[in-house]
């Protein structure tokens, strides 16, 4: 247990909403990441961060942002909800840099878009 | 890009069976992790393996890594009902940008 948790574990909007998703972890990790698991396609990471305010994108970023203003707290933002963002998202952290190191991974938050 | 590629996709087996999961990289393997997700819930790690030849083993699931194959392969013997899910391999980057590529699983159902 890495100590990490996600809110809310389930939602469901209406398209044209914004969404924010959070992670939050009690450890101090530098690095954190969020996912989402889609039949299919697996694991996609959708941006990541490697400290606070330092962000990046990861390959399916389109139409979501992120924030990080704390270490132990990174936001995922949908501005405008879409149905093709229905998901499950995870958030993750991982235990070192440089080298290699696993992630550890959150509990997950099932997003439905209507 | 770099792909991760995973075999069977799904697999069902009796239980108290033998059975293995391959997972073959498209780029050179540096770090491999092994995850289970069951079904609905998040995913926990398994194992992780860096040397080409490394073995690793947690109870009755055993993790190798074929570093000239680009390919690890995890193998659960006695299978029992506890290991039914999704098992997920993961790899470092090719960059090594602190990032883990996934493979799309493979769903493991066990018959009683």
């Amino acid at each position: 247990d890495a100590g990490i948790t996600q809110s809310p574990r389930h939602k469901v909007t209406e398209t044209g909403t914004p969404v924010t998703l959070r992670c939050h972890q009690t450890e101090n990790h530098r690095y954190m990441y969020w996912y989402r698991q889609d039949p299919g396609h697996g694991l996609r990471l959708i941006h990541y961060s490697y400290g606070v305010k330092d962000t990046d994108k990861g390959e399916v970023s389109d139409g979501y942002s992120v924030s990080r203003s704390k270490t132990e707290d990174f936001l995922l933002t949908l501005e405008s909800a879409t149905s093709s963002q229905t998901s499950v998202y995870f958030c993750a952290i991982r235990l070192g840099q440089g080298g290699t190191y696993e992630q550890y991974f959150g509990p997950g938050t099932r997003l439905t878009v209507t | 890009s770099q792909e991760l590629e995973q075999s069977p996709q799904s697999l069902i087996v009796q239980e108290g069976k033998n059975l293995t999961i391959n997972c073959t990289s498209s780029k050179t393997l540096y770090g491999l992790y092994w995850y289970k997700q069951k079904y609905g819930e998040g995913l926990i790690f398994l194992m992780m393996l860096q040397k080409g030849g490394e073995e690793k083993s947690h109870e009755k699931i055993t993790a190798k890594l074929d570093e000239k194959k680009q390919q690890s392969s995890l193998h659960i013997t006695a299978s029992q009902p506890s290991h039914a899910g999704i098992y997920l391999c993961g790899a470092d980057s090719e960059l090594r940008d602190d990032k883990i590529i996934f493979g799309k699983g493979t769903r493991l159902h066990i018959l009683p």
